[in-house]
């Protein structure tokens, strides 16, 4: 098993609304990444997590809750999000969080804030 | 500060035709490089790496980069394209100087379009 499985696929919030994204993958690996994307933009890093510890945070707003329960699976959870929240969100995960590892990406949660 | 530059928006190939997608990179250190494809509605898929060693790096469907230092560049290509490569391209770069996955930088992308 070569994937990293995101679900939902799709997801129209509301701004007072709590939801969360998962992202699941069964191939070992030990860090496990958050990204945001824009439409047509690059991947932006927002977490890492490394033997399920919370390793970076790239200044994401505290909207934005990760968590790690074990070493296969990465939720965020999403609290009043605003409007400009709305873009792909990508997990990755890779073997270990190291400087020459590949990414394996999930296809992403499409979300969208209203 | 790294940075990764892919000057190019968009390129259009004919199908059968070879295919060259520019990255140029800046870091203080040696740098780690990486291609990446994200079709639509998807995640995105390593292509291929340059860590250290042979200059030329082979690597998923096909596709080869040529690492070169002293342009800092390491240009995607492709000796026959199809129209199924039609997809986002992404190169990644990271200073080896530092410690974690984390400090990935990706270029901006570039749209490959192949036509039939």
């Amino acid at each position: 098993d070569t994937e990293v499985t995101q679900t939902p696929k799709h997801l129209v919030m509301g701004m007072t609304n709590k939801k969360s994204l998962k992202c699941e993958q069964h191939m070992g690996h030990r860090a496990m990444y958050w990204y945001k994307q824009k439409a047509k933009k690059p991947p932006e890093l927002m977490f890492v997590y490394s033997y399920e510890k919370l390793s970076i945070n790239e200044s994401v707003p505290s909207r934005f809750s990760p968590e790690c329960p074990n070493s296969s699976l990465l939720n965020l959870h999403l609290h009043a999000l605003q409007p400009e929240d709305s873009a792909l969100y990508l997990c990755a995960s890779s073997q270990i969080d190291s400087f020459n590892e590949k990414l394996f990406f999930g296809s992403g949660t499409q979300l969208s804030v209203l | 500060a790294q940075s990764v530059a892919q000057p190019e928006d968009q390129v259009n190939v004919a199908e059968g035709n070879p295919l060259t997608v520019k990255c140029t990179y800046s870091v203080s250190g040696n740098p780690y490089l990486f291609w990446y494809v994200q079709y639509p509605n998807r995640g995105l898929q390593f292509l291929l790496k340059y860590i250290t060693g042979d200059n030329l790096v082979k690597g998923s469907y096909g596709f080869e980069a040529e690492f070169n230092k002293s342009q800092t560049s390491f240009h995607l290509k492709k000796p026959s394209a199809l129209v199924s490569d039609s997809a986002l391209y992404f190169c990644a770069v990271r200073d080896a100087n530092g410690g974690s996955q984390g400090n990935l930088i990706f270029g901006k992308g570039t749209k490959l379009s192949v036509k039939p």
